[in-house]
């Protein structure tokens, strides 16, 4: 199984700054990699797909790069709304595993 | 627009066999080529994916609960179920259901997801 890595666990950011969150896989997973928002209470709501591919909705502040094992999420300018919990998940090997998470919060 | 929904008991025993329902409107199981999927997540903690199944009946499972979860679908209600038997404090959850984006691929990003249910094993 593959696992994945999400660093840090917590983020402190001020409204408007930059949030850089990171995924590392423990091997490749070529570009088959997802990035998910979570609220408190809510579903998960898909991001990014195909490690850079917005879903439909999702503002252009949100941006995802890397291939093989090393992912990054940037959140280019933070608005209130995107104070979160963010998953990855790998879709390259069964079964798919997610990140234990990156929780970013107000600073 | 597609949606799902859980539905199923909020609290079980331990032993007893945790049975849930998904229930698909917006579009059909059995017309779409598209697997779907069990998803869960214990409290304060990270995600885990079951299973899978295609509208045909092909399962996939994750090794670390396939002794105890059968995942099966039903196309005349729109619906596809879980069932996880022999549960413990640790299947305490909430248990998403969703559905694979990729075409016939049962390894794919999920989207959309239902809302989740809690499900609590006490005794």
């Amino acid at each position: 199984e593959i696992v994945m890595t999400q660093s840090p666990a917590t983020l402190s950011v001020s409204p408007g700054e930059r949030a850089t969150l990171s995924c590392r896989a423990s091997q490749s997973v070529s570009s088959n990699l997802a990035w998910y928002q979570q609220k408190p209470g809510q579903a998960p709501r898909l991001l990014i797909y195909g490690a850079s591919t917005r879903a439909t909705g999702i503002p252009a502040r949100f941006s995802g790069s890397g291939s093989g094992a090393e992912f990054t999420l940037t959140i280019s300018s933070l608005q209130s709304e995107d104070f979160a919990v963010y998953y990855c998940q790998q879709y390259n090997n069964w079964p798919g595993t997610f990140g234990q998470g990156t929780k970013v919060e107000i600073k | 627009q597609l949606q799902l929904q859980e539905s199923g008991p909020g609290l079980l025993k331990p032993s007893e066999t945790l049975s849930l329902t998904c229930t698909v409107s917006g579009g059909s199981i059995s017309s779409s080529s598209y697997y779907w999927g069990w998803i869960r997540q214990p409290p304060g903690k990270g995600l885990e994916w079951i299973a899978s199944i295609y509208y045909s009946g092909i399962t996939y499972y994750n090794p670390s609960l396939k002794s105890r979860v059968v995942i099966s679908v039903d196309t005349s209600k729109n619906q596809f179920s879980l069932k996880l038997s022999s549960v413990t404090a640790a299947d305490t959850a909430v248990y998403y259901c969703a559905r694979l984006v990729n075409l016939n691929d049962p390894l794919s990003w999920f989207d959309p997801w239902g809302q989740g249910t809690l499900v609590t094993v006490s005794s």
